[in-house]
Formats: C-alpha cells, structure tokens, sequence
C-alpha cells in the first residue's frame, strides 16, 4: 500500500542552523500538508500546497519556515534559523482531493540545542 | 476555534471490553477523521465521517456524528492490547482547509 515518507527520522541542530525536512508523498495525490507536534502537545496545523503554491498556512509558519516541491515526488520544509521552540515532531501528509483523507507520514523528530 | 476535543483525556479497560472516546468541536464541519498514533509514531488514519452522515463502521470501530450537538463517538468493540494508543479527533471545514485536532485520548488495554 502507497505511504507517506519522510527523511531523516531523527535531526538534532544547533539553535540558528537551518535545517530541511523531507517528504515524499504518495505518488497520485495533489494536496500536501506540514503539521508539528510539540511532545505532548496536539498536532498543529503548519501549511498546505497545492499546484505548487501555498494554498493556506497558520499563524506558526512566519517568515523562518519555507516549503518547497523541487521535483515530481519530495516536499520539503525549511526552517531557516531553528529556535529551541521549533523542537517538535514534524509531520508531512497528502491526499489526493480536496475534503479527503489526510495520509500521514511517520513524521522527523527535530531536536534543537 | 474549530478545535475538537476528545474526552475523556484518558481510559484504561481490560481487554475484550469496549472503549468509547468522545469529540466535541465549535463549528460546522464537512467532515470529522479520527486517527491512531502510537507513543511517538506517526498518525494512522481510521474513519472520515462526512456531515451528512450519523454512523461509519470500519472493522471494530465505530464511528457517530452528531452535527446538532458538534460531538462524535469513537467505539472499539473488543479491545485488544494492540489498540493501546493515542486516539485523536480532527475536523475539516468546508473548502480547502486544514485539519483541526484535539488534544487525543490516550488509549490503554489491559492484557
């Protein structure tokens, strides 16, 4: 069955270092999405792109976060300059319509020193 | 706010008993999703509701929507120990729009 990807599952940065985190998406899906997960805490809706632009993004993703999709198949998020609040799990997701089910990746783990 | 929110926060049942988590959100919704996550894994998709549906079945689970009252039930039938785990409740609202999450239930069965 097609999943969701994400590299790496663990990245440990020193706080101002930029970091990418990758997603592969499932191949015929349209619709990407970036949420975090501070430990302990609900899943936090970051971003969604769709026909290679942003198509909503939330309070959280300012000026420091960046997502791209480079070629056919990854999608990336940027953090430009990491605070130790950006520590958080980080999941990646799509689907393949609008209003339809979100299929999550197993998400990157960010640790920031 | 949109958020849903699961209760109760927490549940422990003895396996083969059923488990019923409850979500209750603010405003209208086009559908409602619950998902699975396992201590600091990633979140497996269980059951979309849509608004103008009242009851999905998947399995052992089972899944309520109630719009007059914003909530929706989650009920698992038979728990196993393999069903312990983080259940969360998002809603959709109509157009392209994220999901919203609630804080979860965390899940535990007793073997």
């Amino acid at each position: 069955e097609p999943e969701v990807t994400q590299t790496p599952s663990h990245q440990v940065t020193q706080m101002g270092q930029e970091v990418i985190l990758r997603c592969v998406p499932i191949s015929n899906h349209l619709y990407f999405y970036w949420y975090r997960q501070i430990l302990g805490q609900k899943v936090e809706f970051l971003v969604s792109f769709y026909n290679n632009e942003i198509s909503e993004k939330s309070e959280i993703f300012d000026d420091q976060f960046s997502v791209e999709r480079p070629d056919g198949s990854n999608f990336t998020l940027k953090i430009r300059s990491t605070k130790l609040e950006d520590s958080a799990m980080y999941f990646c997701a799509s689907s393949e319509a609008r209003q339809a089910i979100q299929y999550f990746g197993p998400g990157t783990r960010l640790t920031v020193l | 706010s949109q958020q849903g929110e699961e209760d109760p926060q927490a549940l422990s049942i003895q396996e083969g008993e059923n488990a019923t988590m409850n979500c209750s959100y603010k405003t209208s919704i086009n559908n409602l999703q619950w998902y699975r996550q396992n201590s600091g894994r990633g979140l497996v998709h269980l059951i979309l509701i849509r608004s103008n549906e009242r009851e999905k079945h998947s399995g052992r689970l089972r899944v309520t929507l109630d719009t007059s009252k914003k909530s929706s039930s989650l009920l698992i039938t038979a728990s196993r120990a393999a069903d312990t785990a983080s259940y969360f409740c998002a809603t959709e609202k109509s157009g392209n729009t994220p999901l919203v999450f609630g804080k979860g239930t965390r899940l535990s069965v007793i073997a």
